[in-house]
Parts: structure tokens; sequence; C-alpha cells
């Protein structure tokens, strides 16, 4: 079966650091994103791609950054983690086409100490 | 600017009774998304609503979309345990920058 996961599940790290998240999807979907969800902030878009070397600026994309170098992946990086980038983060995939429902993967929990 | 307002943010209800949670965004779309997210849990897609007057049901739960008012709800009939989790609706747009907003969420807790 089709499934879109992410590794680490759980990542405890420090201020300073670089750290990557991956997000691998079987479904063959163009469309990828990433979001962090954060308690009376609901879900955020970080990043998102519409294809292989596609990458776009979510709404909350500063100190972050995605690379698209196949369908399958869309990895997430901080370049300088910060202890306000602590959060849950999901990534997602979908079709190009209507109705582009969200696939989301079972997330990563962050924690920048 | 697309933005997207759930209420209510908490719902407390018992067993057997009936509710609404509202879901207003503020431009234009033509397509909108139900999911629940259980605690701990990822979200999963509940409905799909492509049109003006699109209604969608399952079970207990019913959405609808009303694009002039520009408001989706999420009917939940004769509310069981089960359905306690949070519900998110999210509006798309595709013209000009690519926008898909998530409202923050109705958490329903469902009393025995």
């Amino acid at each position: 079966d089709a499934e879109i996961t992410q590794s680490p599940r759980h990542k405890i790290t420090e201020t300073g650091r670089q750290v990557t998240l991956a997000c691998h999807q079987t479904w063959n979907h163009n469309n990828m994103f990433w979001y962090r969800q954060d308690l009376g902030h609901g879900l955020r878009l970080i990043h998102y791609s519409y294809g292989v070397q596609d990458t776009n600026k979510g709404e909350v994309s500063d100190g972050y950054s995605v690379s698209r170098s196949n369908t399958e992946d869309l990895p997430l990086t901080l370049e300088s983690a910060a202890s306000s980038q602590t959060s849950v983060y999901f990534c997602a995939s979908s079709e190009s086409t209507r109705p582009d429902t969200q696939y989301f993967g079972p997330g990563t929990r962050l924690t920048v100490l | 600017e697309l933005k997207v307002e759930q209420n209510p943010l908490f719902l407390s209800m018992q067993e057997g009774k009936n509710y609404t949670i509202y879901c207003n965004y503020s431009t234009t779309s033509d397509r909108l998304y139900w999911y629940r997210q259980d605690p701990g849990k990822s979200l999963e897609s509940l409905f799909v609503l492509l049109s003006n007057g699109a209604v969608k049901q399952e079970g207990r739960l019913m959405a609808s979309l009303d694009t002039k008012a520009r408001l989706s709800t999420l009917h939940i009939t004769a509310a069981v345990h089960d359905l306690s989790a949070t519900y998110f609706c999210a509006v798309a747009r595709v013209a000009g920058t690519y926008k898909y907003i998530f409202g923050t969420g109705t958490r329903l807790k469902v009393l025995a």
C-alpha cells in the first residue's frame, strides 16, 4: 500500500545545530508539503513543492529549507535550530489535480534545547 | 489575505446530542477540506467539498459548503465518544501564490 513516512519520529537537538527531517512518499504524488503544528496556531505551511526541482516558501519559511531531487522525497532542513522551532512537523503529499486532498505523514516531534 | 476561522475552538458535548462546527474563510475558494486528528496522531481526510451547495456525509458527520457565504459546516448527529478528536477545515487557493490554509481546529470531546 502507498504511504508517507517521516523520520525520525522524535528528535532532540541543541540550539545552533543543523537538523534534517526526512519525508518519503510512495503515492507518486507531485505535490509535497511541510507544516508545523503548535498549540494555538493550528498547522502552518513551511515549504511546498509541485515537483522535482521545484520548491516554494510557505507562510513560516524563515530558518527552514527544502530540496526536491526526486518525486518521493522532500527533506526539511533547519539550518541553525532555534528554541522557537520546537514543534511537531508534518509532511504531506497530494495529487496535482483536484481534489488535492493532502495525505499526512505520522509527524516528527522536534525539541530544540 | 486568506484566513480561515473555526468556531467553536473547544466543544464538550454529551453523547447523543447534535452540534455544528463552523468554518469561515475570507477570500474566494472553490474547495474546502475537513480533516480529523486524534490526540498524538496525524491528520486524516474526512471530506472534500468542491462546489457551492456540496454536501458530504459519512456516518454521524455531514459537511456542507456555501461558497457565497464563504462558510462550511460540519454537523455531528447523535454524537458518540469515538468522535472525540480535533477537527480542522482547510481552504485552498491556486490563483496567484498557492495557499492551503488550515483553521485553528475545533477540539471536540464527547462525554459518555
